[in-house]
């Protein structure tokens, strides 16, 4: 089946610092990925996605690259802000036509010390 | 334009009782889906509708869940005989065919 793993949390880290949160996946056949951020006291936002080979997603400073030879999606930040602390979730989406869900890793707990 | 929308935002039941969940997706949007994220089992998949009809229904937990999607907009994800275990927050969200999915802010569900 479908699986995503991600680096497990939590993460601290100081302002300004460089970010990366590991993301792989196990997948049959060739899914979209994507990255969805969750606030304090928010709901799941969409952060960046990539849907084939080689594409970089990129939002608010955040990149990720879709590595198929890795299977990899790994989030990276050059230099977070407190504003950036959140929990971060890794997904992968397939269309398998009635059988179509997004499939997430565990979430990583990021917090940024000023 | 305006987001996906559910409510209530918060809902505290007793164990036992009936608890009803709605969700209004985004405009035009064809798909729907319920997911459930709580600590142990972190963000789960329940249900997708594609139109009114649910051709993946393979995340619902047991037969006290169920759900239904009229006029292909609004959702209600009911969950009968509620137990300390619902207790979660469901989250609502929609798409246009295969394409990106958007979620609404949850509903945070506690069951005393």
């Amino acid at each position: 089946g479908n699986s995503v793993t991600q680096m497990e949390g939590p993460v601290t880290l100081s302002e300004e610092a460089f970010l990366t949160i590991n993301c792989t996946y196990t997948a049959t056949g060739y899914p979209s990925l994507f990255w969805y951020v969750q606030y304090p006291g928010e709901g799941l936002q969409l952060l960046l996605k990539a849907t084939k080979a080689d594409d970089k997603g990129s939002n608010k400073g955040f990149e990720a690259t879709y590595r198929k030879e890795t299977t990899s999606f790994h989030l990276e930040k050059g230099s977070v802000q407190v504003s950036d602390s959140a929990v971060y979730f890794c997904a992968l989406f397939i269309s398998n036509f009635g059988n179509e869900k997004l499939t997430f890793g565990t979430g990583t707990r990021l917090t940024i010390i000023p | 334009g305006a987001g996906v929308s559910q409510s209530p935002s918060n809902k505290v039941t007793e164990k036992g009782k009936d608890v009803e969940l709605r969700c209004d997706p985004i405009s035009g949007h064809t798909a729907l889906y319920w997911y459930r994220q709580s600590l142990g089992q972190g963000l789960e998949f329940l249900i997708y509708f594609q139109g009114n009809s649910a051709p993946d229904k393979s995340g619902l937990p047991s037969d006290r869940f169920s759900a239904e999607r009229t006029g292909g907009s609004v959702s209600t994800l009911t969950i009968q005989r509620t137990q300390q275990e619902d207790s979660a927050v469901y989250l609502c969200a929609s798409s246009s065919l295969l394409d990106t999915q958007y979620f609404g802010p949850g509903t945070r569900l506690t069951v005393l």
